[in-house]
């Protein structure tokens, strides 16, 4: 079955930390991968995407995602993280022609000031 | 431009009870999307649709839930009866469609526990 892993439930950094968090993909095809991120009370809201071309993606608030599909891996990092990017963070993959989201179970990501 | 809109965004009911939930898309997305966020998981799909027809909704426990998307525009899920396992964030969402690596954009979602 199609399926996402996410490696890393609960992440706890200072700040100007750096940050990966980890993501993989069953095999299925083409795939277009997401991240996005959950802030306290607010709904879910794009970071950034991957959908053809350049496999390293920037996305806002400096994160960036670098596809490697030899790995069938989609890794969102961001070399120093804020008290603001608390957040819980998802990933997602579309397989080709489906447009569906299938998700990972999400990173709970608290940074101390 | 208005996101997407769910209502309520907190129910709270007694198991054997139904509820329903109401989203309206942004304007101009073609494709629907309901999801259940069990805590603690990432979100699930339940049902897609594209305009007012269904294109998938293989994980929708067909027994109690329904959906239903009339005029292709706003849609409502509806549990009857609920059950405790229901309690859980239902979220709405809705993108353009048709493409592949279109991006998805949610709503709050409702919050419904079952006691």
């Amino acid at each position: 079955a199609q399926s996402v892993s996410q490696h890393n439930h609960h992440v706890i950094l200072s700040e100007a930390a750096s940050l990966e968090l980890g993501c993989n993909y069953s095999y299925g095809g083409t795939v277009n991968l997401f991240w996005y991120v959950q802030y306290p009370g607010q709904h879910l809201q794009l970071l950034l995407k991957y959908f053809s071309g350049d496999p390293l993606v920037k996305g806002i608030k400096g994160f960036e995602a670098e596809f490697i599909k030899s790995k069938f891996s989609f890794n969102l990092r961001k070399p120093s993280v804020q008290w603001s990017d608390t957040a819980e963070y998802f990933c997602a993959v579309s397989y080709s022609g489906t447009y569906k989201y299938i998700f990972g179970t999400g990173t709970r990501l608290k940074v101390l000031a | 431009e208005a996101g997407v809109a769910q209502s309520p965004r907190y129910k709270i009911i007694e198991k054997r009870q139904s509820v329903a939930f109401w989203c309206n898309p942004i304007s101009g997305h073609a494709t629907l999307y309901w999801y259940q966020q069990i805590l603690g998981q990432g979100p699930k799909l339940l049902i897609q649709f594209q305009n007012n027809g269904v294109v998938d909704d293989s994980q929708l426990p067909k027994d109690r839930f329904s959906a239903e998307r009339l005029k292709g525009v706003d849609s409502t899920l509806k549990i009857q009866p609920a059950k405790l396992e229901d309690s859980a964030v239902y979220l709405c969402a809705s993108s353009h469609g048709g493409r592949d690596g279109d991006t998805q954009y949610f709503g709050p979602g409702t919050r419904l526990t079952v006691l």
